[in-house]
């Protein structure tokens, strides 16, 4: 079954300890992102990648890293995470231009 | 700067009727693509439709589809033949080209259908 699969999918934790959200997928995609959701705000985008080792930002990068060792892997790191940083965080992927298959989604809660 | 705008925060259409979500973009780049989700209360986003900037023909994809007046800049999702099933937040988006050769993404704040039965 094509996917997009994150881990893990709740997650409460204090500020400042380093934190690694999972995200792969099986459909060989180029494109992988990294979203996060909050009310009112839709979806913004954190980081993307067009392909193994080609990352940029997108319009909300503070605070968070990316890595792109594999093509079906983009895991988010939250080096220091802060209370701000309480999201709903979703994980996408997509051939280059076409539609974006979403993660679950991870909820995030830093306290 | 890039920019989506969707005015409507909600709407309501009674089941079996088309509805009509609307959506503004805001672009300098001559390439780019729009696109549209759905994400039903359960949180999953959904990809519905896509439109290219150089397409010349709507976009269709069953019940859905996109009425593209890129003079106006405006990207409308219609959904005809409304079913329960439909209520849902619909979010509209924009692809255009970086700086750095990669496609960033941008989402409007959404519009949450609801259909009556």
């Amino acid at each position: 079954e094509a996917q997009v699969t994150q881990n893990p999918r709740y997650l409460i934790t204090v500020t400042g300890k380093k934190l690694t959200v999972t995200c792969s997928q099986n459909m060989n995609h180029e494109y992988m992102s990294w979203y996060r959701q909050d009310p009112g705000l839709g979806l913004r985008q954190i980081y993307y990648s067009m392909n193994v080792e080609v990352t940029d930002k997108g319009d909300v990068p503070e605070g968070y890293k990316v890595s792109r060792k594999e093509k079906r892997n983009f895991p988010l790191i939250l080096e220091s995470p802060s209370p701000n940083q309480t999201s709903l965080y979703f994980c996408a992927s997509s051939l280059p231009g076409a539609g974006q298959f979403f993660g679950p989604g991870t909820r995030l809660t830093v306290l | 700067a890039q920019k989506i705008t969707q005015t409507q925060p909600g709407m309501f259409v009674q089941e079996k009727e088309a509805v009509t979500l609307d959506c503004t973009y805001d672009t300098s780049d001559p390439s780019y693509g729009l696109f549209w989700y759905k994400q039903p209360s359960s949180g999953e986003m959904i990809f519905l439709i896509y439109q290219g900037s150089y397409d010349q023909q709507n976009a269709t994809e069953g019940r859905y589809s996109l009425n593209f007046q890129k003079a106006r800049k405006s990207a409308n999702l219609v959904i005809s033949a409304s079913q329960l099933g439909d209520s849902a937040m619909y979010f509209c988006a924009m692809r255009e080209g970086s700086r750095t050769g990669g496609f960033k993404t941008i989402f409007g704040a959404g519009t949450r259908l609801f259909v009556k039965a």
